[in-house]
């Protein structure tokens, strides 16, 4: 079975420092990747995703991640945050077993962004 | 496009009442899931459908059932409440699960309190 694992359940970070959210999974097949944003008091929703290609997936709001097949990690960066970019986030793994693809969550990071 | 909707937004029941959530989605997708959000938890699959006509149960479904009444509706009912069922449910909705890989969109969420 697919697990996804978050280590830290909050980052402070100033205002246009740069940051690293940090997810590690683990599957007995392959996988795809995702990290998912949730701003509060809304639903969550998609900055980017790995599917094959490329290890280095750029999504939405300037940030990027870095599938590492050895260290089944897929870490999130963004060189600059901005006071906008407070919210939880979410790593998530789907692995193809069968016919059916799930996701499975990790348990979050909230980033909080001061001045 | 209204993407995913949830009904209500906030709701708290008494311990032992019943209620269904509502969502519908306009996308045309296959497959609709039911999470529901805990702090620390992240988000956890209560039951899914893959395709109209079926349902299947998710990581915790216990107090809980559902019903994909057509291609846009999946709708959760708690029969009969209890405190440890105070969370945020979320609806979601994908092209196909049998489709690897694909992404989820979520509704706003529907906030249950259970006294």
């Amino acid at each position: 079975a697919q697990s996804v694992t978050q280590l830290d359940s909050q980052v402070p970070v100033f205002e246009e420092a740069p940051v690293e959210l940090r997810c590690n999974y683990s599957s007995s097949v392959s996988v795809y990747l995702f990290w998912y944003v949730q701003y509060p008091n809304q639903g969550l929703q998609l900055l980017l995703k790995y599917l094959s290609g490329s290890t280095l997936v750029k999504g939405i709001n300037g940030f990027e991640a870095e599938f590492n097949k050895s260290q089944t990690s897929f870490h999130l960066r963004k060189p600059s945050v901005h006071i906008s970019d407070t919210a939880e986030y979410f790593c998530a793994v789907s692995e193809f077993a069968g016919t059916a693809s799930k996701l499975t969550f990790g348990t979050g990071t909230r980033l909080q962004v001061t001045l | 496009n209204a993407g995913v909707t949830q009904t209500p937004k906030f709701q708290v029941l008494k311990t032992g009442q019943s209620m269904t959530l509502q969502c519908a989605q306009d996308m045309n997708h296959n497959s609709m899931y039911w999470y529901r959000q805990d702090p620390g938890m992240g988000l956890r699959l209560i039951y899914y459908s893959a395709s109209e006509g079926t349902t299947d149960k998710g990581e915790v479904p216990n107090g809980y059932n559902v019903s994909r009444l057509n291609k846009r509706e999946f709708s959760l009912r708690l029969e009969s409440a209890a405190p440890s069922q105070t969370s945020v449910y979320f609806c979601a909705s994908s092209e196909d699960l049998s489709l690897a890989g694909r992404e989820q969109f979520f509704g706003p969420g529907t906030r249950l309190t259970v006294l």
